[in-house]
């Protein structure tokens, strides 16, 4: 019940196209979802987090939706760019922890 | 931009051999965490820490691993007796509440 399980393992896309990445939970107490990006060797850096009491947030390039009866959250990147080419991590909190997805890695090809 | 900042970055111990990982949190925080992430694995939580003591830890947090804030700035992560499969990065996070997470660069730890 404390997995998020999230999807696909890699993703290859092209300059200028759309990214997405999906992840879903079981644990309805979760209350608080952020992505995470991480460069090779870096520590993970919060890119956009939502809570459950919306379905949709966008920042930039970067739209989180949300799908809370079907318990999914999914990462949407327009325009993506070389420099996005990273692993995401999709996450989910209740109390004082977060419970991390596997992880996707992305590369954007130009 | 505030930072955690973790030392060493990389530390290389022999097995069974005592290893203290140093965190610097950002100084208006009140939460503390250490993650783990195996190679090429997944971020796995393993403690959190407030108001000075273990709010939550996880099964890999067993006797061999604890917690300190010895003063008003560090927060360490001690492994008593390294095991091989202690090797990984180890990373530090704090935040002010439940979200907001920021983590530091991490400290690679390998045990030969």
């Amino acid at each position: 019940q404390q997995q998020v399980k999230q999807s696909p393992q890699s993703l290859i896309v092209q300059k200028g196209g759309i990214s997405i990445i999906n992840c879903a939970y079981e644990n309805t107490a979760f209350d608080y979802f952020p992505w995470y990006q991480q460069f090779p060797g870096k520590g993970p850096a919060l890119l956009i987090a939502i809570r459950p009491d919306v379905s949709e947030k966008k920042e930039g390039r970067f739209t989180i939706s949300f799908n809370k009866s079907a318990k999914q959250f999914s990462l949407h990147i327009m325009d993506s760019q070389p420099g996005d080419s990273a692993t995401y991590f999709c996450a989910a909190s209740s109390a004082d922890k977060l419970i991390f997805g596997t992880g996707t890695r992305l590369q954007v090809f130009p | 931009e505030p930072e955690v900042t973790q030392t060493p970055s990389h530390q290389v111990t022999q097995m069974g051999q005592e290893v203290i990982l140093r965190c610097v949190p950002i100084s208006n925080h009140l939460y503390f965490y250490w993650y783990r992430q195996i190679l090429g694995q997944k971020v796995e939580f393993l403690v959190s820490f407030y108001n000075n003591e273990i709010s939550e830890k996880s099964e890999i947090f067993d006797d061999q691993f604890s917690v300190e804030r010895p003063d008003g700035s560090n927060f360490t992560l001690k492994i008593r007796s390294t095991k091989l499969e202690d090797s990984a990065m180890y990373f530090c996070a704090s935040t002010q509440g439940w979200d907001g997470y920021t983590f530091g660069s991490g400290t690679r730890l390998t045990v030969v």
